[in-house]
């Protein structure tokens, strides 16, 4: 594709529930990266895929974090029983090879937790 | 542990006026160093890279950069600015020679005044 597109834009939950966040990076790219930004904040970074493999979850905030990206290209985050602090923006960004690449973002997933 | 700290969290300039915007990094080793523009509305987009070699960078719409070891610095530069400059700017790090997620500052948000 052309850019980056993750899906839902905009997602409102309820405390407690399961919410899954959708990238699909820009074809053919290696890497693929999760941010989570919260209001006036910078991008924190959540983890990393180079293809199918999850090579660094570092920044995962909790064991309610949770990602995949099965086949190498699109990938999936999951939040599990969601808690108001996880409001956030999550971002998507993925680049083209393994080592020093331009990360190119998505227009990143508006989680609102009431 | 690295991080990124921009000095100025609001900027409001006149339309022709220069900017600078600082930032400053902590890291021991060799790092590559972003600037990422997000206009409202819209995603992060790259303005300009340094990876090595020249320590000053040039990027899309005029806007400059220059990468000073000593200082940890990477500070964005603009002689004449726009209206359209309008967005927030975050400066991001990453250590050299690795595939590794970006450590962003906490951004600066700039407001031209036409």
């Amino acid at each position: 594709g052309a850019g980056v597109s993750q899906s839902p834009r905009y997602k409102v939950a309820k405390r407690g529930q399961d919410v899954a966040l959708r990238c699909d990076p820009i074809s053919g790219h290696v890497s693929l990266f999760w941010y989570q930004q919260a209001l006036g904040q910078g991008p924190e970074f959540l983890t990393y895929f180079q293809n199918e493999a999850q090579l660094d979850k570092s920044g995962l905030p909790s064991d309610r974090f949770f990602a995949e990206r099965p086949e190498g290209s699109v990938s999936t985050l999951k939040i599990q029983r969601t808690q108001q602090e996880d409001s956030a923006v999550y971002l998507c960004a993925s680049s083209q090879r393994i080592m020093e690449e331009t990360q190119y973002f998505g227009p990143g997933t508006r989680l609102l937790v009431l | 542990a690295q991080s990124v700290s921009q000095h100025n969290h609001h900027v409001i300039l006149s339309e022709a006026a220069s900017l600078e915007l600082g930032c400053n990094y902590s890291y021991g080793g060799t790092v590559n160093l972003f600037w990422y523009v997000q206009y409202p509305g819209q995603h992060l987009q790259l303005l300009l890279k340094y990876f090595s070699g020249d320590p000053l960078v040039k990027g899309i719409k005029g806007f400059e950069a220059e990468f000073i070891k000593s200082k940890f610095s990477f500070n964005l530069r603009k002689p004449s600015v726009q209206w359209s400059d309008t967005a927030e700017y975050f400066c991001a790090m990453k250590p050299g020679g690795g595939a590794d997620g970006l450590t962003f500052g906490k951004g600066t948000h700039l407001i031209i005044q036409p």
